[in-house]
């Protein structure tokens, strides 16, 4: 058990919906990451939050979104769906930023099915 | 963008076979870290290295950084059943952020 959580485990929802992935980091972690990893494919970055702020972006679309609130648990939105947004979606967690040997803890992940 | 290419993308082997795996990158690395995911997991980190030509062992498994830190490799010995999943290697970004490669899925059959 990594110490993060992630809800729900698995969403299967339609083309054109929304949904929202919830993540609860470590205790004590301060960043939060969100990665989608599609089949057979490695994980691709979509954003880090550290103590409540953005430090960092990757290939996110413009229909997702994501934050971290003072509790420090972090929410991903996930808009107008398509069918190719079906994906792994992992949450991982770090003590500070990502330093020269900070380790990144994982989630079990959150599985969206969208048809 | 893809910075980080690994190789092979598949790899299914005999238990008791001895494999190599690689990570390559065009550019260098400040520090490098190879996680295994299993499957229906999240990734799990199995080493950090960040000196050139460092060599790390834990247990069967070999990691070695390369001297001018632009590539690593993961060699494993005797394979076992429990080696199969996913291995990602990583390194973190410019800005924070932690770059994965693209993967090699290994699978060691009994």
């Amino acid at each position: 058990d990594s110490g993060v959580t992630q809800t729900p485990k698995h969403l299967i929802t339609a083309t054109g919906q929304r949904v929202t992935l919830r993540c609860s980091p470590r205790s004590g972690d301060l960043s939060v990451y969100w990665y989608q990893q599609s089949l057979d494919q490695g994980l691709q970055f979509l954003i880090q939050y550290y103590n409540g702020e953005e430090r960092a972006k990757g290939n996110i679309l413009e229909r997702f979104s994501a934050q971290q609130f003072p509790d420090l648990h972090s929410e991903l939105n996930l808009s107008s769906l398509e069918l190719g947004d079906s994906a792994l979606y992992f949450c991982a967690s770090s003590v500070g930023l990502a330093g020269v040997d900070g380790e990144l803890f994982f989630g079990e992940g959150s599985r969206l099915t969208v048809l | 963008t893809q910075l980080l290419e690994q190789s092979p993308q598949f790899l299914s082997i005999q238990e008791g076979e001895n494999l190599t795996v690689y990570c390559n990158s065009s550019s260098v690395f400040s520090s490098l870290q190879w996680y295994r995911q299993e499957p229906g997991e999240g990734p799990v980190l199995l080493v950090t290295v960040v000196t050139g030509g460092e060599v790390k062992k834990l247990k069967r498994l070999t990691f070695q950084f390369g001297d001018a830190r632009k590539d690593s490799s993961l060699h494993i010995t005797a394979a076992q059943p429990g080696d199969t999943g996913l291995y990602l290697c990583a390194r973190t970004g410019g800005t924070y952020k932690y770059i994965f490669g693209t993967g090699t899925r290994l699978k060691v059959l009994a």
